[in-house]
């Protein structure tokens, strides 16, 4: 059966921190990943999306970046925090065109 | 750009009544179309995938229908329970097999 983990599941950093959060998928090969954010009172919104190793679409502008160093590891990043990036972000998997599933969740606030 | 809006943003709800809540999306190039629970703590779990117009799709006491040609769907919930108390996301799959969401119905059962 498929997992997925995501870490850490709760972070605080300061403004101006650096970001690196981790999400890894068991018992499936190629799947789409995904970063998704939900800030406070807000649906999810797309961060970025990645079809393959190395292959990474952004949605929205800002200072976060994705990797994708392995096929079944998705890497959300940042060079320095804002307060702005404070959010529940979520990490999903899913085979091209069926429905997704989605880690547990990283809480991170950004002080 | 594809705008998926839910109405209502928030419901309380009676234990045991019953209750419905809208997700609206354009009704042109329609794909498909997901609804999600997401409980407080918790990952967004799936609950149904409709994809053609008149679908009926029913999970206990939870069921949804969906009009493709007037670009919506109704998540109906018989009898509400405690445990029913989720925040409940619609998402529409569009043409690059992405999901656009709705910023969900938060749903609060009171004992």
């Amino acid at each position: 059966s498929q997992t997925i983990h995501q870490w850490p599941a709760t972070l605080v950093q300061p403004v101006g921190s650096p970001l690196s959060l981790e999400c890894t998928v068991e018992g499936t090969s190629n799947p789409n990943l995904y970063w998704y954010r939900q800030a406070a009172g807000r649906g999810l919104q797309l961060l970025f999306y990645s079809v393959g190793i190395g292959q990474i679409s952004s949605e929205v502008p800002q200072n976060l970046s994705a990797s994708r160093p392995q096929d079944r590891q998705f890497i959300l990043s940042s060079k320095k925090l804002l307060l702005s990036d404070s959010g529940f972000y979520l990490c999903a998997w899913s085979l091209a065109g069926v429905e997704q599933f989605f880690g547990p969740g990283t809480r991170l606030t950004v002080l | 750009i594809l705008n998926v809006e839910q109405s209502p943003q928030s419901l309380h709800v009676q234990e045991g009544d019953s209750t419905n809540f809208t997700c609206s999306f354009p009704s042109s190039n329609f794909y498909a179309l997901h609804w999600y629970r997401w409980e407080t703590a918790k990952s967004p779990e799936a609950l149904f995938v409709m994809t053609l117009n008149g679908d009926e799709k029913k999970k206990g006491r939870i069921s949804a229908t969906l009009n493709t040609k007037e670009g919506y769907s109704y998540l109906y919930i018989k009898g509400s329970q405690p445990e029913d108390s989720a925040t409940y996301l619609c998402a529409l799959k569009d043409s690059n097999y992405q999901l656009i969401w709705g910023a969900g119905t938060k749903l609060i059962i009171k004992p």
